[in-house]
């Protein structure tokens, strides 16, 4: 059974409208992560988090918004879609204990977003 | 710049010949190296890691990776490779320095002639 569910697989959306991807994990992880592979970009990080607070962001644009509801629970809302915004999203997540860096991600299998 | 290098984009090989994918990386702090693969349409599994001691780590299904730090390098590497090795591997980097940021290289897409 997969450990980090992620929903929808798929997703078509039109230029301008608003999704959300939805991440969910059941390793009991305390930190949670966005990824997004495109062909121009093949793996960009986009944010982390650790015990629900935002650690780190590299995403340029605040169109993109994490919202983490519960400690499992990270999802990725996405406004004003464009179609550069087309990719697919990875979340991940892993067990962070004092600041040890050799901790392993684990990722879920990815939600495919087509803007057209 | 930190970076993670993987110079190869394809790499061809035939079942049952030994294999070898390419790694640099660039940082002033210690790195924690991964090797992640990308089977097609899936997400990305841990193959090894590698963060002290004995410079060669072993990892799933008969890879190894050896950390140089001379070289600044962590190529991976398996004996034998079976066709259903056929996917995209990925190293990767973390460092105190970076936080909980895991930065990817390129990826090398391995396609195994059966």
């Amino acid at each position: 059974d997969p450990k980090i569910i992620q929903k929808p697989k798929y997703l078509v959306a039109v230029t301008g409208s608003e999704k959300i991807l939805i991440c969910e994990q059941y390793l009991g992880h305390n930190a949670m992560y966005w990824y997004r592979q495109s062909a121009k970009k093949p793996l960009e990080f986009m944010f982390s988090y650790s015990y629900q607070k935002l650690m780190d962001n590299q995403t340029a644009s605040s169109r993109f918004q994490p919202q983490s509801s519960k400690k499992n629970h990270l999802d990725l809302q996405i406004t004003a879609l464009k179609p550069d915004d087309s990719a697919t999203y990875f979340c991940a997540s892993s067990q962070e204990t004092g600041g040890a860096p050799q901790n392993t991600l684990y990722f879920g299998a990815g939600t495919r977003l087509s803007v057209l | 710049a930190q970076s993670v290098t993987q110079p190869d984009a394809r790499v061809t090989v035939s079942e049952g010949a030994s294999l070898q994918l390419r790694c640099k990386y660039s940082y002033s702090a210690t790195p924690y190296l991964f090797w992640y693969v990308q089977y097609p349409r899936q997400g990305l599994q841990m193959l090894l890691k590698y963060y002290s001691g004995d410079p060669v780590v072993q990892g799933v299904n008969g890879f190894e990776a050896e950390f140089s730090k001379s070289d600044s390098s962590f190529h991976l590497r398996k004996a034998s490779v079976h066709w259903s090795d056929s996917a995209v591997y990925f190293c990767a980097v973390r460092s105190r320095n970076m936080g909980y940021k895991l930065t990817f290289g390129t990826g090398t897409s391995l396609l195994v002639d059966p």
